[in-house]
């Protein structure tokens, strides 16, 4: 399985855009990217993914490397809500394969 | 819709005990997958299944089975409970594809487990 790597933490103003950063140099053709976060004492959800292009949905952006060695969620406006643990993942897209989570980094935000 | 369902919410068992976590989809998803998680740190995934009757190990399987009858249900066995095995156990689901929702995991709220 392809690897990210995050750093372990960032710390961020209330309303100011935040830039999380995930490295993936050994990612597949076949590869999503994958960012989920995680509220303090509740289940992951589901961030956003992309392949190629960058994305945008409400939560948030991708942008995605040229190179697709590197990704950056993009929190336009953090607020005091966005204080998660956000993981950056590799999903292949054949039929059968698994998610792995790393450590992810540990957002905190200051009002 | 009631997405992935787990219960129990709460468990506490003395060592050597067993049990069953129970995880239930009404989405349809044809992959289902346990991971834990430890005080501090990330999700480790236990075991997964990509349908029916097919399962397979993660990184951490050892102490832990599970089984795939049908589509909806994921259980996962503790056959002899550690202490080592205290933690929030999740339960995934999600279904294969290209469309934009395909491959994107769906989390139940977990269930703690304490073993004394």
């Amino acid at each position: 399985d392809a690897k990210t790597t995050q750093p372990n933490s960032m710390e961020s103003n209330e309303e100011e855009p935040v830039h999380l950063p995930c490295n993936h140099s050994t990612i597949s053709g076949t590869d999503y990217i994958h960012w989920y976060r995680q509220l303090p004492s509740q289940g992951p959800e589901y961030v956003i993914h992309g392949l190629t292009s960058n994305v945008n949905n409400r939560m948030a952006s991708l942008a995605i490397a040229e190179d697709r060695k590197s990704s950056t969620l993009i929190l336009h406006r953090a607020t005091l809500r966005d204080a998660a643990v956000y993981y950056c993942i590799l999903r292949a897209m054949e039929y059968g394969n698994k998610l792995v989570f790393g450590a992810g980094t540990i957002l905190r935000v200051k009002s | 819709n009631a997405g992935v369902t787990q219960t129990p919410k709460f468990q506490v068992l003395k060592t050597g005990q067993s049990m069953t976590l129970q995880c239930a989809q009404d989405m349809n998803h044809e992959y289902m997958s346990w991971y834990r998680q430890d005080p501090g740190m990330g999700l480790r995934l236990i075991h997964y299944s990509v349908g029916a009757g097919i399962t397979d190990q993660g990184e951490v399987p050892n102490g832990y089975n599970v089984s795939r009858s049908t589509t909806e249900d994921f259980p996962l066995r503790l056959l002899s409970a550690a202490p080592s095995q205290t933690s929030v156990y999740f339960c995934a689901s999600s279904y294969f594809g290209t469309g934009h929702g395909a491959n994107v995991l769906t989390f139940g709220a977990g269930s703690r487990l304490t073993v004394l």
